[in-house]
Parts: structure tokens; sequence; C-alpha cells
């Protein structure tokens, strides 16, 4: 069976700080991990996704398949990193996506 | 392209009244899924469809849920009969090559928030 879990409902930090987003999977094959990001009023959209290893916005998110993890991390948070953040995983042989709860992010000014 | 669109936006009903929530896909995409969003649990996968033929349907809650997807352009997800605990904010998305791997992505519609009184 696929899961995510992400341990924090709301993570609040100040602008400038460094910000971590934790998302652990269970997961018995090879997995495809993402990160989706719904920001105030907009759509749920893609951030980034481990298997092309990109930088978005200033995030990245690295595999872990020791830890089964795949924590989004940025160095200096920005009041329009506040978003809700989801992340998300597939098994290589399907299609189906599925989410964590999501963390809301909220930086300070 | 207006990106996949879903309706209504809003719909407030009475608990044990039918509810049908609507979605058009983005042309050309052949994965359509639905979604639950509620602040305990996230978003919670329902159903998902492929070149209109449902794939996996685990994730429906149970019988009063329902979907279907008679075309390639349309898809509905039915309750009935509702009750105060399917409130939720329910989302529909869409892909080609079911949104995984380098180049998949996931399109989600605004959502229509629900409301069973």
């Amino acid at each position: 069976a696929q899961r995510v879990t992400q341990p924090e409902k709301l993570l609040s930090v100040f602008k400038g700080a460094p910000v971590e987003l934790k998302c652990n999977y269970s997961y018995s094959g090879s997995p495809e991990l993402f990160w989706y990001v719904q920001y105030s009023r907009q759509r749920l959209q893609l951030l980034l996704r481990h298997i092309s290893r990109e930088s978005i916005k200033g995030f990245t998110a690295d595999l872990n398949k020791g830890e089964t993890s795949f924590h989004l991390k940025k160095p200096f948070a920005q009041e329009e990193d506040s978003a809700m953040y989801y992340c998300a995983l597939s098994g290589l042989s399907g299609n189906k996506l599925v989410f964590g709860a999501g963390t809301i992010l909220r930086v300070k000014s | 392209d207006a990106g996949v669109i879903q309706s209504p936006r809003h719909e407030v009903t009475e608990m044990g009244q039918e509810v049908t929530l609507r979605c058009k896909p983005i042309s050309g995409h052949d994965y359509l899924f639905w979604y639950r969003q509620t602040m305990m649990r996230g978003l919670e996968l329902l159903i998902y469809f492929n070149n209109n033929v449902p794939i996996d349907d685990s994730g429906m809650p149970e019988d009063r849920f329902s979907a279907k997807m008679p075309n390639a352009s349309f898809s509905t997800l039915k309750i009935q009969p509702s009750e105060p605990r399917d409130s939720a904010v329910y989302f529909c998305a869409s892909s080609l090559f079911g949104g995984t791997g380098a180049t998949g992505e996931l399109f989600f519609g605004e959502g229509s928030r629900l409301t069973v009184l």
C-alpha cells in the first residue's frame, strides 16, 4: 500500500529563516515523489518532482530511500511562500497519486 | 485552455439530498481523478479513470458515492443520500499519462465546496 505522512499540520517561520517541510512515505517498490502547493485563492499545482532533481522557487527536495523521506527545503523563506504544501507518491508501475494530509506554511514578516 | 472546470463551486444542501458534482477535464488528457479534501485527512483519492474507464475506486468511501465518465470531456461524482460528514472540498484533476514520470503533472480544478446540513 502507498502511504504518505506529513507530520506537521502547521509550520510557522520568520521571513529569511530556513524551511523544512517533512514528508515520509511507505511503499514497497520504487516510488515517485512530488510536492504540490496551493497558494491562497489559487489552484493546487505541481511544485517539483524528485525524478527531475529540480529547484523551483528556491525549494529543493531529496529522496532518501534509506529514511523513506522526501523533505522539502528552502534556505531562506519568503512571505510569498505561505501556502498549503502536499507531498505525493506514486509507484512507478502505476498512475495512482496518493497525497499526504498537507502542511500549512506560514511565513511571518 | 481554461483548465479543468468544475461545477458547482459551492453547494449547500440538506442531509438526505442527492448531490452531483461535475468536471470537464483538459482536452486531450486521458486520466481523470476525483479527490476529497478535508482538514483532518488532507487530499484523499476517491476514484480515477483512464480513457473514460474507472481504474481504481477503492477510495470511494461507501455505496452512497458513485462516479461516471460517459465521455472524454465530462465526469460526475454523485452522492446519494448525502450526509453531514460528506462536507468537504471535492477536486477533479486531469493529466496526460497519469501524472507521473519525468513530465507527469496533475492539473486541478478549483474545487467544489460541499456543505451538508
